[in-house]
């Protein structure tokens, strides 16, 4: 099955602690986002890569960082220096270039306890 | 910045109704495009609409796009109670390098 996947679906985190989520995919797409997601609200973008081994920063990337070594996959470091993580976090891939329709996972769902 | 407003913010219907949801934004776009998400979930994409076209079907979705207005419609017809969902609009700026979303219309289908 063509997808993509993000884990884990839920987890949760000490203030002070970094955290990583995953993002697989196997649509052979070149481009990978994540976004953010508040109660009530649309998604806001952190990063986004339209290529390996490049990335850019979206709207609210402060606290957050990412990397792209393989084609496949897009993990978000939610570090430290993010004052306020607890949120829903959405990965997506597509061809690349914003133009195109995304594909999002299912979720991971970051609680700070 | 969000662009894209989504119009009304709820919207609650019988089953088998149309539901009619609208989208308003601010700049110029290469196409717009509506989203579904279910409680929880991911969003799944129902439809993209480019700039030039004016209205475009998919089963029972329907959406229209006024360029002069900057603004979009989803029509649902003969709704489900599967269709309960979020719905948001999605903009691809002209000359931007993001897609931009609004807030969403959460959708209640009544059975």
């Amino acid at each position: 099955d063509g997808g993509i996947t993000q884990s884990p679906k839920y987890l949760f985190r000490k203030e002070g602690q970094n955290v990583t989520l995953s993002c697989e995919q196997n649509l052979n797409h070149d481009a990978m986002y994540w976004y953010r997601q508040d109660p009530g609200q649309g998604l806001r973008l952190i990063y986004y890569s339209q290529i390996v081994n490049d990335f850019q920063k979206g709207d609210i990337a402060e606290g957050y960082s990412v990397s792209r070594e393989k084609k496949e996959s897009f993990p978000l470091t939610v570090t430290s220096a993010q004052k306020n993580p607890t949120a829903f976090y959405l990965c997506a891939s597509s061809l690349q270039g914003f133009y195109n329709e995304q594909f999002f996972g299912p979720g991971t769902r970051l609680t700070v306890l | 910045s969000q662009q894209g407003e989504e119009d009304p913010q709820a919207l609650s219907i019988q089953e088998g109704e149309n539901a009619t949801m609208n989208c308003s934004y601010k700049t110029s776009i290469n196409n717009l495009q509506w989203y579904r998400q279910n409680s929880g979930r991911g969003l799944v994409h129902l439809i993209l609409i480019r700039s030039n076209e004016r209205e475009k079907h998919s089963g029972r979705l329907r959406v229209t796009l006024d360029t002069s207005k900057k603004s979009s419609s989803l029509l649902i017809t003969a709704s489900r109670a599967a269709d309960t969902a979020s719905y948001f609009c999605a903009t691809a700026g002209a000359g931007s390098y993001q897609l931009t979303f609004g807030k969403g219309t959460k959708l209640s289908v009544i059975p």
